[in-house]
């Protein structure tokens, strides 16, 4: 199975600021990683897929980048609603989807 | 598009639960659905997808003969039947929808809130 791993674990960053979110993968997934956001009591939303495509309603402060093994979540001047749970999951290799542990951003 | 989970519930260990995913916003028949869980402190876990037709079913090694998901497409709802729980199956269980376009070869499109599911003697 493909193991992803994420980094940092917490991220502290002030709003209007940037934040940047890695994966990693333990063999290359081309470019089938996902990017999702959840909140305390919410669904989980789907932010970036195939790497650096934003999904349907995602503003544009949010992109992404990278392939193979190495991926990056890249949220340009943060704003409020944006602290929360990111996790990573690629789809390139399954069963099983694996996902990372994921990276809380906080104030 | 929403997914609503329900069934969710404190069980002892060796207990069962069937866990239901009531969807509704797309053609439920056409779309494979997965489980995918989340246990305090962990990075979510894929469990278990079924196929729109419910023909094709794959589970992760950690429930494989322990779970069982299935769906009636004339309720439009998917279920997961958790039986032999452990300790460790405690969890938040969310149902998810791929995209109509890419499938199940894509990411999770959308999710429900989830069902807490509580494995304790």
């Amino acid at each position: 199975d493909i193991v992803m791993t994420q980094f940092p674990a917490t991220l502290s960053v002030s709003p209007g600021e940037r934040a940047t979110l890695s994966c990693r993968a333990s063999q290359s997934v081309g470019s089938s990683l996902a990017w999702y956001q959840r909140k305390p009591g919410q669904a989980p939303r789907l932010l970036i897929y195939a790497a650096s495509t934003r999904a349907t309603g995602i503003p544009d402060r949010f992109s992404g980048s990278g392939s193979g093994t190495e991926f990056t979540l890249t949220i340009s001047s943060l704003q409020s609603e944006d602290f929360a749970l990111y996790f990573c999951q690629q789809y390139g290799d399954w069963p099983p989807y694996t996902f990372g542990p994921g990276t809380k951003l906080e104030i | 598009v929403q997914l609503l989970e329900s069934g969710g519930g404190l069980v002892e260990p060796g207990g069962s639960l069937r866990l239901s995913c009531a969807a509704s916003g797309f053609t439920f028949k056409m779309e494979a659905i997965s489980w995918v869980r989340q246990a305090p402190g962990k990075g979510p876990e894929w469990v278990s997808l079924v196929s729109g037709s419910g023909a094709t079913t794959y589970y992760a090694d950690s429930v494989k003969g322990r779970f069982t998901v299935s769906r009636d497409n004339s309720r439009n709802t998917a279920y997961l039947q958790v039986d032999s729980l452990r300790v460790d199956d405690t969890a938040i269980y969310y149902c998810a929808k791929y995209s109509t376009i890419i499938g199940w070869n894509g990411p999770l499109e959308s999710w429900g809130q989830g069902t807490l599911v509580t494995v304790s003697s």
